[in-house]
């Protein structure tokens, strides 16, 4: 069975400072990994997956994730915080051959301040 | 905007009762998921369907079931419920790309049980 795990469920920054929002996944396949962003009484935006081509991946509003097999991580980073990335954040895996299934992590709550 | 719409935004009704949402995928996406989104399970998948068929489910109760018609929208139907159904509910549609489906999430439907 897949799973994710997020170590953090709340993260304080300040404006200008980096980013990184720590997940670890469980898969007996090769795992998709997506990271999708929750603003509040908003829905969910996908802002990067991996499907294994290139490890690093880049997504949108500045942020990547790297995808490291050896310590099955697939940690979100930004190296430069803004107000707006305050946001409820969720790391999710979907197997091959489960109809595309997602499962999520319980989500790290981003706050950045002045 | 992902392109997928729900309706109603918000849904409140008492214990007991019946209540449909509705889901429109994005244009060209044959396949539709359901997702709840409460306090207490975080957001756990419900059940997918692909051009009219059941293709795969996940935690959803007896008392919800959903279908997919020939226009391809969708709709969740919850009955007899209670007052932990309260929650938000997404859909989801998705395309594939590069072999992984990515999935596309509406605006949701919260929906309170009094």
């Amino acid at each position: 069975a897949q799973s994710v795990t997020q170590l953090d469920s709340h993260v304080s920054v300040s404006e200008g400072t980096p980013v990184l929002l720590r997940c670890n996944y469980s898969s007996s396949y090769s795992p998709s990994l997506f990271w999708y962003v929750q603003h509040p009484n908003k829905g969910l935006q996908l802002l990067l997956k991996y499907t294994s081509a290139a490890t690093l991946v880049k997504g949108i509003n500045g942020f990547e994730a790297e995808f490291k097999k050896s310590e099955t991580s697939f940690h979100l980073t930004k190296p430069s915080a803004h107000m707006s990335d305050a946001a409820e954040y969720f790391c999710v895996v979907s197997e091959p051959g489960t109809a595309s299934k997602l499962t999520f992590g319980t989500g790290t709550r981003l706050q950045v301040t002045l | 905007d992902s392109g997928v719409t729900q309706t109603p935004k918000h849904l409140i009704t008492a214990t007991g009762q019946r209540v449909t949402l509705r889901c429109s995928p994005r244009s060209g996406d044959l396949s539709v998921y359901w997702y709840q989104q409460s306090l207490d399970q975080g957001l756990q998948f419900l059940i997918q369907y692909y051009n009219g068929e059941e293709r795969a489910k996940g935690n959803i109760l007896e008392r919800f079931s959903a279908q997919q018609f020939p226009d391809l929208h969708s709709e969740l139907n919850l009955s007899s419920l209670e007052l932990g159904d309260s929650a938000l509910y997404f859909c989801a549609s998705s395309v594939v790309q590069g072999g992984t489906d990515t999935q596309y999430f509406g605006p949701g439907t919260r929906l309170t049980v009094l």
